[in-house]
């Protein structure tokens, strides 16, 4: 157990819909990262946020946008899904200079 | 900017050795990393790497060079368990991990 925890574990939504994907990083980091994993396909860095501020930035949408709350919790929101957002979404957190330790995922279906 | 490389897919057999390479361009290079994920699963740590040399941890060892952008994880004595994608990351300053698409190697007896 990584001690980074995500919810919902499954997600199945419509096109046009929006949802949120929710993290919990391990106690004591104050960085969060989103990645998102497709089917067969490498992790791609959406996000990062240290002690509730953005920090860096990857490829993410215009649609998604995410925050970081004074608990540190995090949640990625995506809006206006389309069939090609269905994929694994994955919070991992991390003190400084550490490594990366990753929640089990969000796995969004959009039908 | 950052580019990461690894090969796609490799095989070895239960109790050998293998070596997965990974090739990597870093601008404000800070660490290299390797990863285990069984599909459908989160990644899991498995060796660090910030100077040059060998890191060895059980049957897992990894080493980096920074002069050639290269890193490779060598697992010894395979088991059956260990078929799984293997993923290169690399470091930037402020803490950013790049992952490259991952080394998915298959184990047979």
């Amino acid at each position: 157990d990584s001690g980074v925890t995500q919810t919902p574990k499954h997600l199945i939504t419509a096109t046009g819909q929006r949802v949120t994907l929710r993290c919990s990083p391990r106690s004591g980091d104050l960085s969060v990262y989103w990645y998102q994993q497709s089917l067969d396909q490498g992790l791609q860095f959406l996000i990062q946020y240290y002690n509730g501020e953005e920090r860096a930035k990857g490829n993410i949408l215009e649609r998604f946008s995410a925050q970081q709350f004074p608990d540190l919790h995090s949640e990625l929101n995506l809006s206006s899904l389309e069939l090609g957002d269905s994929a694994l979404y994955f919070c991992a957190s991390s003190a400084s200079n550490s490594p990366l330790h990753f929640g089990n995922g969000t796995r969004l279906t959009v039908t | 900017g950052q580019n990461i490389d690894q090969p796609t897919e490799m095989t070895a057999t239960e109790g050998a050795i293998v070596q997965i390479n990974c090739t990597y361009q870093t601008s404000g290079f800070n660490g290299l990393f390797w990863y285990q994920q069984h599909a459908g699963e989160a990644p899991t740590f498995l060796s660090y790497n910030v100077l040059d040399g060998l890191e060895e941890k059980g049957r897992f060892s990894s080493f980096l060079s920074r002069s050639k952008g290269y890193s490779y994880l060598l697992l010894k004595e395979l088991q059956m368990k260990d078929s799984a994608s293997y993923l290169c990351a690399s470091r930037s300053a402020g803490n950013m991990l790049t992952f490259g698409g991952g080394t998915r190697l298959m184990v047979k007896p």
